[in-house]
């Protein structure tokens, strides 16, 4: 009963690098997000899928680019890493829309 | 711009307590709201769902209300416990926009002392 999978749980980068973090759900879901948490700041959405091929932006998408090639899957790219990129970031899913969302355990970035 | 706040930030009770978390949202056209619990370093389980149609939902020593008109949510714990420590967040998620984004709140940190 995996959920949904993130990798990697802990992530160190330098400044200018760029990394994909992986996202993957096995409930058939059509809805996949990315947030990142930051003290003070709470959680807040980047990106957004509704189905395989369909993304769009959330409320804090620079710097990051996501694609939906399949129902499973849903990457989130950092382009050219910066330091504030710095934070923890969760990939949710959800089925139908009444549904409640699941989180991931989270991806911790670090970026140097 | 729904915005949600959780009051107060942190609370400590001892074991066996009732006790009240609450969430406070500033846009009534909420579609549901969402609550979840997240431990240190890990990640967010969802603990109950209230549909925007709905009052009350309840799961074990848990009880999550939903007041649309006054813009509150109340999770209600029974008979605390000290696993019960966690941070406790709301969300809510508005009926128009973005495919279904949530809004969370700032979460309420819970320690319930042995």
């Amino acid at each position: 009963n995996a959920g949904v999978t993130q990798t990697p749980k802990f992530q160190v980068l330098k400044t200018g690098q760029s990394m994909t973090l992986q996202c993957a759900q096995d409930m058939n879901h059509e809805y996949m997000s990315w947030y990142r948490q930051d003290p003070g700041m709470g959680l807040r959405l980047i990106h957004y899928s509704v189905g395989a091929g369909i993304t769009d932006q959330g409320e804090v998408p620079n710097g990051y680019n996501v694609s939906r090639s399949t129902t499973e899957d849903f990457p989130l790219r950092l382009l050219s890493a910066a330091p504030s990129q710095t934070s923890v970031y969760f990939c949710a899913s959800r089925g139908q829309s009444h549904q409640p969302q699941h989180f991931g355990d989270g991806t911790r970035l670090s970026i140097l | 711009k729904q915005e949600v706040t959780q009051i107060p930030a942190a609370l400590s009770v001892p074991e066996g307590e009732n006790l009240v978390l609450n969430c406070s949202f500033t846009d009534s056209a909420i579609y549901n709201l969402q609550w979840f619990r997240q431990d240190p370093g890990k990640g967010l389980t969802s603990l109950l769902l209230i549909q925007s149609s709905q009052r009350e939902q309840t799961s074990g020593r848990l009880n999550a209300s939903l007041d649309k008109s006054s813009g509150r949510s109340t999770l209600y714990i029974a008979a605390s416990q000290p696993g019960d420590s966690a941070t406790y967040l709301c969300a809510a998620r508005t009926a128009y926009n973005q495919g279904g984004k949530l809004i969370f709140g700032q979460g309420t940190e819970l320690s319930v002392k042995p």
